[in-house]
């Protein structure tokens, strides 16, 4: 089984709905992110977790919200989708407790294709 | 600005030849660096990682990067293409200016495609 997963894999919504994608892990990993990839334009942080009580924003967190409901699961919604928000979205996950710089390692879930018409 | 640049958005090789693949960062501080490779339809796969120490790391699926610190550069090299190489690589640091850690910050990415 994977150790990162998201659902839904694919998802086509219309503009003005409240869509959530979730995200679980079974790594341990007190840490869990939020990603948006754009062609040309690389992977830009959204929110992040460094644990259950603690959210912080990312580089591009208008439109966005998060939630994390335990350890293992960290969930994105789009309050009120819009057409620009249409993207490949990725969860990861990190463990801080590795020693030097492998704390910092991420580790990525498959990605949620996001259409919004 | 702070950033990480990946110069080439497309390159082109032929199977069995060699592939260099080029990263620059522009922070002050020696980063945390990484290069992650995104096959089609798929997540994010670590290929290696540098954190200090030896600058030639050895990554999975025969790829190696060298970092020198006189040129902010960590490029990605691999002596011989396979087909199955064929994806998007991207590099990836974690600034070190940033006391908790964890913002990874991409570069553009560049999409390898490999000709028969």
């Amino acid at each position: 089984d994977a150790d990162v997963t998201q659902t839904p894999r694919n998802r086509i919504t219309k503009t003005g709905k409240r869509i959530m994608l979730e995200c679980s892990q079974t790594k341990g990993h007190d840490r869990m992110y939020w990603y948006r990839q754009d062609p040309g334009l690389g992977l830009r942080l959204i929110y992040y977790s460094f644990d259950v009580k603690d959210i912080n924003k990312g580089e591009i967190s208008d439109g966005y919200s998060v939630s994390r409901q335990a350890q293992a699961k960290f969930s994105l919604s789009l309050e009120s989708a819009i057409p620009n928000q249409t993207a490949l979205y990725f969860c990861a996950t990190s463990d801080p407790g590795g020693s030097g710089g492998s704390g910092e390692t991420q580790y990525f879930g498959p990605g949620t294709r996001l259409l919004v018409l | 600005a702070q950033s990480v640049t990946q110069p080439d958005i497309h390159i082109t090789v032929s199977e069995g030849a060699s592939l260099e693949l080029r990263c620059n960062y522009s922070y002050g501080a020696t980063p945390y660096l990484f290069w992650y490779v995104q096959s089609p339809g798929q997540g994010l796969q670590l290929l290696l990682k540098y954190f200090s120490g030896d600058t030639l790391v050895q990554g999975i699926k025969g790829f190696e990067a060298e970092f020198k610190r006189s040129q902010s550069s960590f490029n990605l090299r691999k002596p011989s293409v396979h087909w199955s190489d064929a994806a998007e690589y991207f590099c990836a640091v974690v600034p070190m200016i940033y006391n908790q850690g964890g913002k990874l910050i991409f570069g553009q990415g560049t999409e390898l495609s490999v000709k028969p």
